[in-house]
């Protein structure tokens, strides 16, 4: 079966700019999961989602970052103004649910470029 | 804060060799310890561990968890070059913390 898709693989845009980065997660996981990595770094998590709802957005740096998932289903991580700071690979990651006993499945990531 | 310390930061190897690598944590409500084995962007999960001194087994690689102790090892036997990767250890409490990982490199 399908796994959970990225898109797009690559992204460049400069300084200013806004991006969006989307995320399919697996069909039927209803916890989905961003987390932002920067080179020679672990994933470092950003926003959880169960169902439609932002459960958890602690980990969102600041203000210009925003994540939605309006059906429940694929969701959208939002960057405004966009700074050289937010270079990094994004992935996202879903699951069947939010309990610490189900798996969490990676997408392949978006690798991010601010010039 | 929870944290989570991987050690070596990498390691070359022969193939053959067996390998151990090293996962120390401390975080608040401990759930459960993943490791992920990382060869282009997206971790591929290998074990979830949540009892401690229970061996978890998948052909070559082996871990188990110190819940006393807060650490895991990640054992690598009869090494091969396909195993050459980075791999991350994280913690699941409030939220899943990973570590920064240790990048291994198998030599033919």
């Amino acid at each position: 079966g399908a796994g959970v898709s990225q898109t797009p693989s690559n992204k460049v845009t400069e300084k200013g700019k806004y991006v969006e980065l989307r995320c399919d997660p697996i069909s039927g996981h209803t916890a989905l999961y961003w987390y932002r990595q920067s080179l020679g770094q672990g994933p470092e998590f950003l926003i959880y989602f169960q169902g439609t709802g932002a459960a958890d957005d602690s980990g969102l740096p600041n203000d210009r970052f925003f994540a939605v998932r309006p059906e429940g289903s694929v969701s959208t991580l939002k960057i405004q103004r966009t700074e050289r700071g937010d270079s990094a690979v994004y992935l996202c990651a879903s699951s069947l649910g939010s309990d610490s006993s189900y798996e969490q499945y990676f997408g392949p990531g978006t690798r991010l470029t601010v010039t | 804060e929870d944290k989570v310390v991987q050690s070596p930061l990498s390691l070359v190897v022969h193939e053959g060799d067996t390998v151990t690598l090293n996962c120390s944590y401390e975080v608040t409500n401990f759930r459960s310890l993943l490791w992920y084995k990382q060869e282009k962007k997206a971790p591929t999960f290998l074990f979830m561990l949540t009892s401690s001194g229970i061996e978890k087994k998948s052909g070559r690689l082996s871990s188990i968890l110190d819940k006393k102790e807060l650490f895991s090892i990640l054992n690598i036997t009869a090494t091969q070059t396909g195993d050459s990767a980075v791999y991350l250890c994280a913690v699941k409490g409030n939220k899943l913390v990973f570590g920064a990982g240790t990048i291994l490199r198998v030599k033919s």
